[in-house]
């Protein structure tokens, strides 16, 4: 299994430009999200998918849209990108447990610089 | 809002036991995580707690829960220089058991030799 791959692992957008962060995972995991990373504040939930077709925001989901056409995939995009989205985002997924934990396993992560 | 908070620096020498804190402010949540993230990388899950226990060891880690006073501790035994990392804790949001987190910003353990 790869697990959960993202490319690029770096980009770099002028602001205003549109670009999408590809994730995807070969686990068959139902529920994946993308957290954004920036120095002294940890992770942040952007967006999330329980499943194909179903996807939800999170803490900070403003200039982000995502879709989940397929169980495989969940891509991120920025509509403009702005400096404030300089950071470096993380595609997470898990199976579904119902009433047990959520063992979340992360891709390597692409970073991102707006200028 | 829910918040997590951690310190953010701890220095151990090889073969030490490390303490990493957190505390959480959400009552209701389900689950508490330890994450492992190394230079370039990204998260690792270490170990999980379910909110009704106080204690889980899961060989050298030990998580210690105070559910009253929203305190998570992380006690790695026999500390290796391998562990130097950045250690992040998260609840989860809500009673409703969701894959939502909410992450600290990270303690990043430095093992010295």
């Amino acid at each position: 299994n790869a697990g959960v791959t993202q490319t690029p692992k770096f980009q770099v957008l002028k602001t205003g430009q549109s670009m999408t962060l590809q994730c995807a995972q070969d686990m068959n995991h139902e529920y994946m999200s993308w957290y954004r990373q920036d120095p002294g504040m940890g992770l942040r939930l952007i967006h999330y998918s329980v499943g194909a077709g179903i996807t939800d925001q999170g803490e900070v989901p403003n200039g982000y849209n995502v879709s989940r056409s397929t169980t495989e995939d969940f891509p991120l995009r920025l509509l403009s990108a702005a400096p404030s989205q300089t950071s470096v985002y993380f595609c997470a997924s898990s199976y579904s447990p119902g009433v047990g934990a959520y063992e979340q396993y992360f891709g390597p992560g692409t970073r991102l610089t707006v200028t | 809002g829910e918040d997590v908070e951690q310190s953010l620096f701890l220095s151990v020498r090889e073969g030490d036991s490390s303490v990493i804190n957190c505390t959480y402010t959400d009552s209701s949540s389900t689950y508490l995580y330890w994450y492992k993230q190394e230079p370039g990388a990204g998260l690792q899950l270490l170990t999980y707690i379910f909110s009704n226990m106080d204690m889980k060891q899961d060989q050298r880690l030990t998580v210690l829960l105070n559910k009253k006073d929203k305190h998570l501790s992380l006690r790695i035994a026999d500390t290796q220089t391998g562990d130097s990392a950045i250690y992040f804790c998260a609840e989860s949001i809500g009673s409703s058991n969701t894959g939502k987190l909410i992450f600290g910003q990270g303690t990043t353990l430095q093992v010295k030799p």
